[in-house]
């Protein structure tokens, strides 16, 4: 199974100020078809879990410019540009390369 | 509007059987793959079964394969758990997800699992 790895799992951040969270796998998600299946996945408190960004950089509908999505092979990134209250929750990466599909532990974003 | 709305879940004694179900709305559910994830109280997510739009790939989570079924009816746009041998760490809420992608989610329902 491919492990995913988040860090930091918990990110106290000043309003307004940037935001990163990392995602490592332990194996490459490139698939035979070209495609890198590696998703950002936000979920507010009390909410179930919402797609931010699918293969590595493409935002879903609606979601602010201010999330983006970078990385390549077997280390990728997650930034918020200037974080909001409403950005609170957690982040989730996780990949659709390879079953069983499995995701990160999760990364906790609050306001500092 | 993408509508995925699970029902089914409840309080069970371990060893007995439940049937989740999702009822998708708002596109044209027999041409997506659906999965299945669930989450327990304060945990992260796990992935528990995928099925390919015309039922002929299924694939399961090791924790649950041999007691859990998924299954599909596109004419009626619903999604389907069948749980058997429930154990206590089957306890979560189950949510049902579109595609490959993973872009749209129900809101899930509790399936609790205890004497």
């Amino acid at each position: 199974d491919i492990v995913m790895t988040q860090t930091p799992l918990s990110s106290p951040v000043t309003l307004g100020q940037p935001a990163s969270i990392s995602c490592r796998s332990s194996q490459s998600l490139v698939h035979s078809d070209g495609n890198t299946y590696l998703s950002w996945l936000q979920q507010r408190p009390g909410q179930p879990p919402r797609l931010l960004i699918y293969k590595i950089s493409d935002r879903f509908s609606g979601v602010p410019d201010r999330f983006s999505g970078s990385g390549a092979g077997t280390d990728f990134t997650l930034k918020i540009s200037r974080v909001e209250a409403e950005d609170v929750g957690i982040y989730y990466c996780m990949q659709a390369t390879q079953f069983p599909r499995t995701f990160g532990q999760g990364t906790k974003l609050e306001i500092k | 509007e993408v509508h995925l709305v699970e029902s089914g879940g409840g309080l069970v004694q371990p060893g007995g059987s439940l049937r989740l179900s999702c009822a998708a709305s708002g596109f044209t559910f027999s041409t997506y793959e659906m999965n299945w994830v669930r989450q327990a109280a304060g945990k992260g997510l796990e992935w528990v079964s995928y099925i390919f739009s015309g039922t002929n790939t299924i694939n399961y989570a090791d924790s649950v394969k041999g007691r859990f079924t998924i299954s599909r009816d596109n004419a009626k746009n619903s999604l389907f758990l069948q749980m058997n041998s429930l154990r206590a760490e089957d306890t979560a809420v189950y949510y049902c997800v579109r595609g490959s992608g993973f872009d749209y989610w129900g809101q899930g329902t509790l399936v609790t699992v205890s004497s």
